[in-house]
């Protein structure tokens, strides 16, 4: 069993439509659960992170973890062409584990 | 302050050649990681380092060498190079836990092995 899953997709999504990303693990010792974005030919990004169990939100993008059953979400609202891009989920114990991104398409 | 610079940018290898990817950066970080990339599938661990003098193993660390004199340095080193090993390959840094938890990544080093 792969440390981190995430679906791959490809999602696309009309603007203005609510999305909602997601990843499972299994490894308990996990502590900080992130979200980062990357655009083409680009290094990734920290969009948010959340550390243990709990909500954290940041104008459209809300990002919860749900440790009893190992799982986080990342929600967007009202999407925008500019949040076009792939989303990989990351969780840290010492080492940084990625899952496999999920590429987004937000269309006008 | 660049932050996380990887070199070169682009490279082409022959079947068996070697060479190193060179990663340094100037946060005083004392996590680093490599990782390589392939289409559709996400971010590989290569191997990462805690500080300088140590080093672990990741996901894939088969037919890659790395090393950390430094807590600036964390230079890659492929060993007769595959044409399995084509990806591009990014460096990332951190602090420990609590000092930040962002990553910082290189633009990285798109490796062709033909």
């Amino acid at each position: 069993q792969k440390e981190v899953e995430q679906d791959p997709g490809p999602l696309s999504v009309p603007e203005g439509a609510i999305v909602s990303l997601n990843c499972t693990y299994s490894n308990s010792a996990f502590q900080y659960f992130m979200w980062y974005r990357q655009y083409s030919r680009k290094g990734p990004e920290l969009l948010m992170y959340t550390y243990s169990s709990g909500n954290k939100e940041d104008g459209r993008f809300t990002a919860q973890v749900d440790k009893s059953s190992k799982y986080i979400s990342l929600f967007i609202r009202d999407s925008q062409p500019s949040d076009s891009a792939t989303y990989l989920c990351a969780m840290r114990a010492e080492k940084l584990v990625f899952g496999k991104g999920t590429k987004l398409t937000v269309n006008p | 302050n660049a932050g996380v610079t990887q070199t070169p940018k682009f490279r082409i290898l022959k079947i068996g050649q070697s060479m190193t990817l060179q990663c340094a950066q100037d946060m005083n970080h004392n996590y680093m990681y490599w990782y390589r990339q392939d289409p559709g599938m996400g971010l590989k661990l290569i191997y990462y380092s805690v500080g300088a003098g140590i080093t672990d193993k990741g996901e894939v660390p088969n037919g890659y060498n790395v090393s950390r004199s430094t807590t600036e340095d964390f230079p890659l080193r492929l060993e007769l190079a595959a044409p399995s090993q084509t990806s591009v390959y990014f460096c990332a840094s951190s602090y420990a836990q609590g000092g930040g938890i962002e990553a910082f990544f290189g633009q990285g080093t798109r490796l062709t092995v033909v």
